[in-house]
């Protein structure tokens, strides 16, 4: 079965130190990727997305994202993070045009 | 582009209760989509249409739960005698049909609902 894993529920990092956060699929062929932010209450910003070609992505805010085909992995950086990246990181994988699966999340807290 | 719009962004009924939910795309977009996104999870894929056409429904989508999307343009999500499980944000997305960067699906900030 197709499936999206985000293996970190919470992270903690410090203002200024880099950020990595990981995500994994499942599924048989290379699909569409995307991480996606949300603020509490918020819906969803698009931060940046893989459908082909070189596999470093970047995004707006700082962040970059790494396609790894051997991995089945699509994790998010930032080398140095912000007081406002404080928010929930969703991976997302689209295995057709028109529907996406989203991991369950990540909560990023920032401290000063 | 203005973004994808949702009315209302909350809304507290009583159990029983019918509530619709309003969309309005990103103008030009021919696909919109509807989702929804418990406390703690990811959202949830429910239902998709290309211009006014419902294409796919997932299994989540009871028969309480009707979308349409006439002519096209905006859509109206409605859930009929509301449970208590109804209370999630409901998010609305579009995008255009296509390879590339017509891939990306936007999102709006979602409709809160809260089933007492």
């Amino acid at each position: 079965a197709q499936s999206v894993t985000q293996p970190d529920i919470h992270i903690t990092v410090s203002e200024g130190a880099s950020l990595e956060l990981r995500c994994n699929y499942s599924y048989g062929a290379t699909p569409y990727l995307f991480w996606y932010v949300q603020s509490p209450g918020q819906g969803l910003q698009l931060l940046l997305k893989y459908f082909s070609g070189d596999t470093l992505v970047q995004g707006i805010k700082g962040f970059e994202a790494e396609f790894k085909r051997s991995q089945s992995s699509f994790n998010l950086r930032k080398p140095s993070v912000h007081w406002s990246d404080a928010a929930e990181y969703f991976c997302a994988v689209g295995f057709n045009d028109y529907k996406l699966s989203f991991g369950a999340g990540t909560t990023v807290t920032v401290r000063a | 582009d203005t973004g994808v719009s949702q009315d209302p962004r909350h809304k507290i009924t009583k159990r029983g209760q019918n509530v619709t939910f309003r969309c309005d795309p990103i103008s030009e977009h021919n696909r919109l989509y509807w989702y929804r996104q418990t406390l703690g999870q990811g959202p949830e894929f429910l239902t998709y249409f290309q211009n006014e056409a419902q294409l796919e429904k997932s299994r989540l989508l009871s028969d309480r739960f009707s979308a349409e999307r006439p002519k096209g343009s905006f859509s109206t999500l409605e859930i009929q005698r509301t449970e208590q499980g109804d209370s999630a944000m409901y998010l609305c997305a579009s995008s255009s049909k296509g390879r590339g960067s017509g891939n990306t699906i936007y999102f709006g900030e979602g409709s809160w609902l809260t089933v007492v």
